[in-house]
């Protein structure tokens, strides 16, 4: 069985500041992984994803995120918060490309001006 | 851009009812999935449907819950007796093969259940 876990359910940055919401994943094979973004009221968008390759993966919005299997992580990053990006983040993972996506908890994250 | 669509986006019904959530999912998909997010909480897992049938099902989807593709583009999520704890936003998701992984949502549709 998959699953994730974010650290942090709320994260406070403030405008222009390093985001870096954490997440890390149990899975008994190679995984799937996932971040989705959440805007109040609206669906899930794909911010980026890992399935094999490279393992720096750049998103929309300027994020990134690191596959380290040592450490079993996938951290979402953004060198500098722009107020448009608060929303809620969502890790996910998935243990096959057919199989389920499973979710964390969601961080949510507020920017401060 | 393809999307997947969902109808209607807020349903309000008594407990007791039946409920149908509609989607279309992007035409050339073939994985068609149910998940629901009761309201501050985590994204779950209902469903998922390939090759017209269910593939995998969680503990949530219960005898209440059907889902069908009644023909080439929709699919549809029936609560048979909605109960107070159905109420939540459920998002009809959809993929294309396996090897592309992730899965493209739907805007959602809201249930409140009286």
């Amino acid at each position: 069985a998959q699953s994730v876990t974010q650290l942090g359910s709320h994260v406070s940055v403030s405008e222009g500041a390093l985001v870096l919401l954490r997440c890390n994943y149990s899975s008994s094979v190679p995984p799937y992984l996932f971040w989705y973004v959440q805007y109040p009221n609206q669906g899930l968008q794909l911010l980026l994803k890992y399935t094999t390759g490279a393992t720096l993966v750049k998103g929309i919005n300027g994020f990134e995120a690191e596959f380290k299997k040592s450490e079993t992580s996938f951290h979402l990053t953004k060198p500098s918060a722009h107020m448009s990006d608060a929303a809620e983040y969502f890790c996910a993972v998935s243990i096959g490309g057919y199989q389920k996506v499973t979710f964390g908890t969601g961080t949510k994250l507020q920017v401060i001006p | 851009e393809p999307e997947v669509t969902q109808t209607p986006s807020h349903q309000v019904t008594q407990m007791g009812q039946e409920v149908i959530l509609r989607c279309v999912p992007i035409s050339n998909h073939l994985y068609f999935y149910w998940y629901r997010q009761i309201l501050g909480q985590k994204v779950e897992f209902l469903v998922s449907f390939y090759n017209n049938e269910i593939s995998e099902k969680s503990e949530i989807f219960d005898d209440q819950f059907s889902v069908e593709r009644p023909d080439g583009s929709n699919f549809t999520l029936k609560i048979r007796s909605t109960k107070l704890e159905d109420s939540a936003m459920y998002f009809c998701a959809s993929r294309a093969t396996p090897n592309t992984g992730e899965l493209f949502f739907g805007e959602g549709s809201r249930l409140t259940v009286l």
